[in-house]
């Protein structure tokens, strides 16, 4: 049972367009959202996050959008860039638990030049 | 901070061998998470510590596997015996229990059983 889904294996954008990678998830307890990356022979790394109380938060090129009743987030990066070019994984997790996570199979987002 | 240190950064081993990966995870971080990523499941966690206690092993897939914890600073994941479907990519991640706080990821070990 998938609890976080990333229905798209792999994405390609041009440099400078937006890339939107998406999220769904089922667990309606999960209150904490987070998005990863992961370059090839690396561990992910944290991108970005979002608290079901926020619809939105932004960090540079980065946006994450929160849709609750949808159960639906997404991760927008504008403008792309080929350095994005990596497997972007997003997470979920119940605050005040033992912080486990639960991620989803992952996008690999190429940016072309 | 070196962040989280795996070791071997690669393991090839021949089936019914014993594997063991360690991990030592950022200083002060009180949680310890073992992962493993492969094509067909993506990132799946295996189990995972708070303050060196084992508090879930529901994703461990079988006895072959076993982890431990010996100390705040260093954790072991043994597979006995080896399987070529054991073969994946092993991250370990560490924490604080902090709320807001995210999970580092070593560079991880590569598994390959033949």
């Amino acid at each position: 049972d998938q609890q976080v889904k990333q229905n798209s294996p792999s994405l390609s954008v041009q440099e400078g367009r937006i890339s939107i990678l998406n999220c769904d998830y089922t667990n309606s307890m999960f209150d904490y959202f987070l998005w990863y990356k992961k370059y090839p022979a690396e561990g992910p790394t944290f991108l970005i996050s979002i608290s079901s109380i926020k619809d939105k938060n932004e960090d540079g090129r980065f946006t994450v959008f929160l849709n609750k009743s949808a159960k639906h987030l997404s991760l927008h990066i504008v403008p792309s860039q080929p350095g994005d070019s990596a497997v972007y994984f997003c997470a979920a997790g119940v605050s005040g638990s033992a912080r486990q996570l639960t991620f989803g199979s992952g996008t690999q987002l190429t940016v072309l030049p | 901070d070196a962040g989280v240190i795996q070791s071997p950064r690669h393991e090839v081993t021949e089936m019914g061998q014993e594997v063991t990966l360690r991990c030592k995870p950022i200083s002060g971080h009180n949680s310890l998470f073992w992962y493993r990523q492969t094509m067909m499941r993506g990132l799946e966690l295996l189990i995972y510590f708070n303050n060196n206690v084992p508090i879930d092993d529901s994703g461990m897939p079988e006895d072959r596997f076993s982890a431990k914890m010996p100390n705040a600073s260093f954790s072991t994941l043994k597979i006995q015996p080896s399987e070529p479907r054991d073969s994946a990519v092993y991250f370990c991640a560490s924490s604080q229990l902090r709320p807001g706080d995210t999970q580092y990821f070593g560079p991880g070990t590569r598994l390959t059983v033949l």
